[in-house]
């Protein structure tokens, strides 16, 4: 089963917009991972952020992490059209410790030039 | 390119027959996930291997499937008797938890594309 809720389910935005992507999950975690996909491809990990910590940045990407709240946003700067894609929240749980991830459902981003 | 590889990328098969995928994951990493991903959706947890020693399956993981890693290394995912539903992506993934607990990056390979007839 999957624990993410990926708001929202699909985004459209003009190049150079900057585009937000919401997940809420239901049980504790030990980290938050986000990670890209583009159509018919692997995944590729953007970043992840730990539960000790609210807020993460890697170059145009914004995370923060609430676990009050049980939801973390994802914030991408200046889009590019590079940036269309599915973009994933998975979960690390502490209670496990295998490490195994749980997804979201996606959130389909569309920049358009 | 040292990343994680899987082959093949694109398997076609009839109903009834049995496929298997291969993984290689990053040389220096111990563990290995198997995900399963279908249309629309975000991927699902299939198992996890620490070395060679499997830890984890999830419940869908019917006794169809079964999954190895033999030496620690690669690990080769095998479906017997393919149904329809069994159309999917099939993603392999690797990670290091030599750095300490459980809070490492997860690789993933391109995927195996499966199609069911």
């Amino acid at each position: 089963s999957q624990q993410g809720e990926e708001d929202p389910q699909a985004l459209s935005i003009q190049e150079g917009e900057n585009a937000t992507m919401n997940c809420s999950y239901k049980t504790s975690i030990n980290n938050l991972q986000w990670y890209r996909q583009n159509s018919g491809r692997g995944l590729v990990h953007l970043i992840l952020i730990r539960s000790n910590e609210r807020e993460k940045h890697s170059g145009r990407l914004r995370v923060t992490l609430d676990t009050s709240k049980k939801s973390s946003s994802l914030l991408i700067t200046a889009s590019r059209a590079a940036d269309t894609a599915s973009y994933f929240c998975a979960t690390g749980h502490g209670s496990s410790n295998t490490g195994k991830l749980i997804f979201g459902q996606g959130t389909t981003l569309q920049v358009k030039p | 390119d040292t990343g994680v590889s899987q082959d093949p990328r694109h398997k076609i098969t009839k109903r009834g027959q049995n496929v298997t995928f291969r993984c290689d994951p990053i040389s220096e990493h111990n563990r290995l996930y198997w995900y399963r991903q279908t249309l629309g959706q975000g991927p699902e947890f299939l198992t996890y291997f620490q070395n060679e020693a499997q830890l984890e399956k999830s419940r869908l993981l019917s006794d169809r499937f079964s999954a190895e890693r033999p030496k620690g290394s690669f690990s080769t995912l095998e479906i017997q008797r393919t149904e329809q539903g069994d159309s999917a992506m099939y993603l392999c993934a690797s990670s290091s938890s030599r750095g300490g607990g459980t809070q490492e990056t997860q690789y993933f390979g391109p995927g195996t594309r499966l199609l069911v007839l």
